[in-house]
């Protein structure tokens, strides 16, 4: 079936400092990734959408210079948090399709900034 | 603004019974209603998906109903079992703004033996 590889699973960041994670489709080309974004007990919530070669398309309230997202192939796209403060600390997921299974999710990156 | 509502927003249930999850969406242009289970500290996977052009779809122990008319859709989980424990979002999306999937806000079911 459809894979999608999230790196890191976790991670502790200074405040101030940016902190990049990866997306990965394993055996099948992304035609489009998004990233998720989920506070403890609460559901996921978009923050953008991205195609291969293309900028990205960032939800309401997202600030783009902020969380930066490149999907520079069929089979990556990465989100740069820019400038981490302790607020950015959540769960990043993210999410593609194009493979078999539709719609596949990574195992999501637990950001922690102190 | 909240597409799709959910609820409960929490649920025991012991071991044997039947979990009922239930979900409201507002836009009629979603054709697409995934359920994802999610345990703590992962990601969301797949469960069962309908399309409103049936009204019931069942895989194993899981079985989605979907009401069109009503703009309503619930997921049963039959003879649950505690390895079920989990989160569980209701989701709806539509093929003209790139597979975008709008999410519920969850249930957490708990099964106890």
């Amino acid at each position: 079936g459809a894979v999608v590889s999230q790196h890191p699973s976790r991670v502790i960041c200074k405040s101030g400092t940016s902190v990049k994670i990866e997306c990965r489709s394993l055996d099948f080309q992304a035609t489009t990734m998004f990233w998720y974004r989920q506070f403890p007990k609460q559901s996921l919530m978009l923050m953008a959408t991205s195609n291969e070669g293309s900028k990205a398309t960032y939800e309401q309230g997202v600030e783009k210079d902020k969380f930066l997202i490149n999907h520079a192939s069929l089979t990556l796209s990465t989100l740069t948090v820019t400038s981490a403060h302790p607020e950015d600390s959540s769960f990043y997921i993210c999410s593609a399709t194009g493979g078999r299974g539709g719609y596949t999710f990574g195992s999501g990156t637990r950001l922690t900034v102190v | 603004q909240q597409q799709v509502k959910q609820s409960p927003q929490s649920l025991i249930v012991q071991k044997g019974g039947i979990s009922i999850i239930n979900c409201a969406y507002e836009n009629t242009a979603f054709d697409y209603f995934p359920w994802y289970q999610q345990f703590p500290g992962k990601g969301p996977a797949l469960l069962i998906a309908i399309r409103p052009d049936v009204s019931e779809k069942k895989e194993g122990r899981f079985t989605i109903s979907f009401n069109k008319s009503a703009k309503q859709f619930s997921l049963h989980i039959m003879d649950s079992q505690p390895g079920d424990s989990a989160t569980y979002f209701c989701a709806a999306s539509m093929k003209t703004s790139y597979d975008k999937v709008i999410f519920g806000p969850g249930t957490s079911l708990s099964v106890i033996p």
